[in-house]
């Protein structure tokens, strides 16, 4: 098992600033992902995060817009780069746990409102 | 076709009920497949991995068909702490076979 904090947890931002958000991990990591929810509609992968090197985005997502960093095995930034309402969400950090077959734990969120 | 579709539900049952819930997928190379929970306004957590042979955890019970690319979840006597979403995942392949890929859930409330 593995606890994942994250934070904010919620925040409220007006258009064209920044958010990071940041995510811990306290157990042993082989990956870390970063997800977006929007309401009613399923996880959506935005990128994996990569110790020491670039992400790797998903189609439709790029790194001007969401920079990640990974400084460690255990922890991951993601920032939201002027900010519109469309990008009103939740944003979920995710791991895989090392000698883990497939289960992803998640954080608990941060919920992002754009005004 | 969407990479992984559930029932659109939402499911409104009464306590004790059995439900089942139905997923397809449209990557015939997937590898893993996955029943991960969602309660409200909370993270998703992984409630049982689905095994070709079928596989059974208490209440719930998960199979996969792969020939027809179709997963199922039934739960039996249900409970009120059985509400929640209900995400069906799979898993990519090649170089994407680390990633997970949600369904878009199904709901399930159950009523007292």
């Amino acid at each position: 098992s593995a606890v994942i904090s994250q934070k904010p947890s919620r925040d409220i931002c007006q258009r064209g600033t920044s958010l990071t958000i940041q995510c811990q991990v306290d157990s042993q990591v082989t990956m870390m992902f970063w997800y977006r929810q929007q309401p009613g509609q399923s996880l959506t992968l935005i990128a994996t995060a990569n110790q020491g090197s670039e992400a790797t985005y998903e189609s439709g997502f790029v790194i001007d817009k969401f920079p990640i960093s990974r400084p460690n095995l255990t922890f991951s930034t993601l920032t939201v780069s002027n900010m519109s309402p469309e990008d009103s969400s939740i944003y979920l950090c995710s791991a895989r746990l090392a000698g883990n077959t497939g289960e992803l734990f998640f954080g608990e969120g941060s919920r992002l409102t754009v005004l | 076709r969407k990479e992984v579709e559930q029932d659109p539900g939402p499911f409104n049952v009464p306590e004790g009920a059995t439900v089942a819930f139905n997923c397809t997928y449209s990557n015939s190379a997937s590898q893993s497949f996955f029943w991960y929970r969602q309660d409200c306004r909370k993270e998703p957590k992984l409630l049982m991995s689905v095994y070709s042979s079928g596989n059974e955890d208490g209440r719930f019970t998960a199979q996969l068909n792969r020939a027809s690319q179709y997963i199922s979840l039934l739960i039996r006597d249900s409970k009120l702490s059985d509400s929640a979403t209900y995400l069906c995942v799979v898993t990519g392949t090649g170089a994407g076979s680390y990633q997970l890929t949600f369904g878009k859930g199904t709901k399930l409330s159950v009523i007292p």
